[in-house]
Formats: C-alpha cells, structure tokens, sequence
C-alpha cells in the first residue's frame, strides 16, 4: 500500500519559515492536499491541489513537490500557525483509497 | 455556509453494532463525494470511506473492510456509516467531509465536529 512520510515535529521561532515535508514514491504524479489540526478542532483544508490555497487561508501558506517530496511552506510563521499538518492524497491502484501522511506537529517558539 | 454535523457515537461493547450519521446543513450534499475519516485519541488522521454523489460508488479502508457500510440518503441530505463487529482499534473521533467538487474524490473541503465512537466492555 502507498504511504506517505511526515518528521513528527517541527519547531520554528516566530517570523520565521517552515517547510514540512511529505514523502512519497512518485509523489510528484500526484495531487497533494494539506489540512490543518488545530487541538481539539477539527482538520482545515489550507492547500489543494499542490499549491493552491482555499478562500480564507493566509498567502503565507503555499505547497510545492517535486519527485517524490511534497512540501508545504509557511512563511512568516505565527503562534496561531501552532497545530499537527498532515499531508493526503488519492491512491488510484487496486480499489481506490486516500492516504494520509502521519502528521507533523508544527511547534512556534 | 457549508455544514456538516455528525452524530450517533457513544459508548459500544467489542463485536457491537452503532450507526453514525452525518447531516449537510445549509447547502446540497447531493451532488458531492462524502468521506469518513477517524482519529483515534493521540493519534494521527486515518481515511475509512468514501461515497460518490449518487452513492453508486463506494470505497473503503482495508481496516474496515467487511465491517462498515457506507451509505447516503440524498433526499435527506445525509450521509451514513454503520458499524458492525466493533473492536477496541475502531474507538476515535469519527470525521466526515465533503469535496465541493463534482465528480472529484478529494480534496476534503470542510469537515464535521465529528463524533466520538469508544468500543469498551
């Protein structure tokens, strides 16, 4: 079955840029989406597609990936930006199913 | 403004049965895809199901597979698990969510409250 890596962690100083990453073979052929946990709320969609952002979401939420690293950036980081991101995609071998990356707690010092 | 509420979870004894239900507010439902997604307590998101809009398209988790049954009622713009032969590994918050696109499977748009389902003797 496919599967997607997440570092569990990542700690960033305010104002800084976080960069976490979702690994996964050939992660490039596909769409890469990215939701946001905030604790005790439920997940947010803030990138679809790769690199798109919903209405609402801050500009300083982009995506990206490449071969097979996907990579969901935050600039200009702020104590509100604190939650777990988790990484998701649609696997299409075999019956269908979505994958979910394991998720990176995103720390602001 | 899109809306989803779940409901249905509680307290069920390992092999029992629970239905969960997940009502659209506020917009049609009927024409989108519609999933199910857990988290069970300190862990990370775990897919279950996913629905097509017209519900002839069904799709599940190998964890759940055999076990819960995807369903929707789009008269009454809701959607449904049920849940059979429960084990400890199914006690989480159960999810649902809508991808506002037709005919699309992901993304996951917007997403419930959820609902806490514990499987416990």
């Amino acid at each position: 079955s496919y599967v997607l890596t997440q570092p569990p962690s990542l700690s960033v100083a305010p104002g800084q840029t976080a960069r976490i990453t979702c690994g996964g073979n050939n992660i490039g052929t596909k769409s890469v989406h990215w939701c946001q946990q905030k604790p005790g709320q439920a997940p947010v969609l803030v990138v679809y597609d790769d690199s798109d952002r919903p209405s609402g979401v801050p500009e300083r939420f982009s995506g990206s990936h490449s071969g097979n690293t996907a990579t969901l950036t935050i600039s200009s980081v702020e104590a509100g930006d604190e939650a777990d991101y988790y990484c998701h995609v649609w696997v299409t071998s075999g019956d269908p199913y979505v994958v979910f990356g394991g998720g990176t707690k995103l720390t602001v010092l | 403004q899109v809306q989803l509420v779940e409901s249905g979870g509680g307290v069920v004894q390992p092999g029992g049965s629970l239905r969960l239900s997940c009502a659209a507010t506020d917009f049609s439902s009927s024409t989108y895809a519609l999933h199910w997604v857990r988290q069970a307590p300190g862990k990370g998101l775990e897919w279950v199901a996913v629905i097509s809009h017209d519900g002839n398209k069904k799709y599940y988790a190998d964890s759940v597979k055999g076990r819960f049954t995807i369903s929707r009622d789009n008269s009454k713009n809701t959607m449904y698990l049920q849940m059979s032969s429960l084990r400890g590994e199914d006690t989480a918050v159960y999810y649902c969510a809508v991808v506002l696109r037709f005919l699309e499977w992901l993304p996951l748009d917007y997403w419930g409250q959820g609902t806490l389902v514990t499987v416990s003797s």
